[in-house]
């Protein structure tokens, strides 16, 4: 069975400073990862996902993620956050079912991001 | 582009009370996947649906239910409602694998007194 933990429950930050949201993994066999963000009273918005091929990879809005295979870990970052990245964030873990890529998805606890102007 | 739309937004229902809940996917998306979401917590996944069939379920018992239609579309049925199924309920389609990753709907949220 594969699970996820979300370090850290809440992450204040000043505007403009670089963010780190730690997310780490277990899972037996090969896995796909994803970002989501869920702003408040909204359903969940895909931020970023790894799936094959270059272990960083990139949001158009500025986030990047980098799976690490040895460290089962795939934390998000953003260099320079800004008052309109206050959210929840979570991470999610989904492997290939049966013979398609449909599986469920196992989401952490989430991480509330709040930035401060 | 419509993406998914769940309805109703909100809802309130009695102790013992009977809900369904609705999803429409994305366009050209045929597979549907509904989750369960308690305040402050990660969703959790209840079941998915392909083909019209259930194709997997989480650790829902069975007054969870759920029904595909041929254009793809979803309800979510729980019987007996109890306080501790107050939660969001979202509606997550998915076309041919993985490559766009889950599109969610905005949710209902369900309020049991």
């Amino acid at each position: 069975a594969q699970s996820v933990t979300q370090l850290d429950s809440q992450v204040a930050v000043f505007e403009e400073a670089p963010v780190e949201l730690r997310c780490n993994y277990s899972s037996s066999v090969s896995v796909y990862l994803f970002w989501y963000v869920q702003y408040p009273n909204q359903g969940l918005q895909l931020l970023l996902k790894y799936l094959s091929g270059s272990t960083l990879v990139e949001s158009i809005n500025g986030f990047e993620a980098e799976f690490n295979k040895s460290q089962t870990s795939f934390h998000l970052r953003k260099p320079s956050v800004h008052i309109s990245d206050t959210a929840e964030y979570f991470c999610a873990v989904t492997t290939p079912h049966g013979s398609s890529n449909t599986g469920k998805l196992i989401f952490g606890q989430g991480t509330t991001l709040q930035v401060k102007p | 582009d419509a993406g998914v739309t769940q309805s109703p937004t909100h809802l309130i229902k009695t102790r013992g009370q009977q809900v369904t809940l609705r999803c429409s996917p994305k366009s050209g998306h045929d597979t549907v996947s509904w989750y369960q979401q308690a305040l402050g917590q990660g969703p959790q996944f209840i079941f998915q649906y392909y083909e019209e069939e259930e194709r997997q379920r989480g650790n829902f018992p069975d007054r969870f239910s759920g029904h595909q239609f041929p254009n793809y579309s979803s309800e979510l049925n729980v019987n007996a409602l109890l306080l501790g199924d107050s939660a969001l309920y979202l509606c997550a389609s998915l076309g041919r694998g993985l490559g766009y990753g889950y599109t969610f709907g905005s949710g209902t949220r369900l309020t049991v007194v």
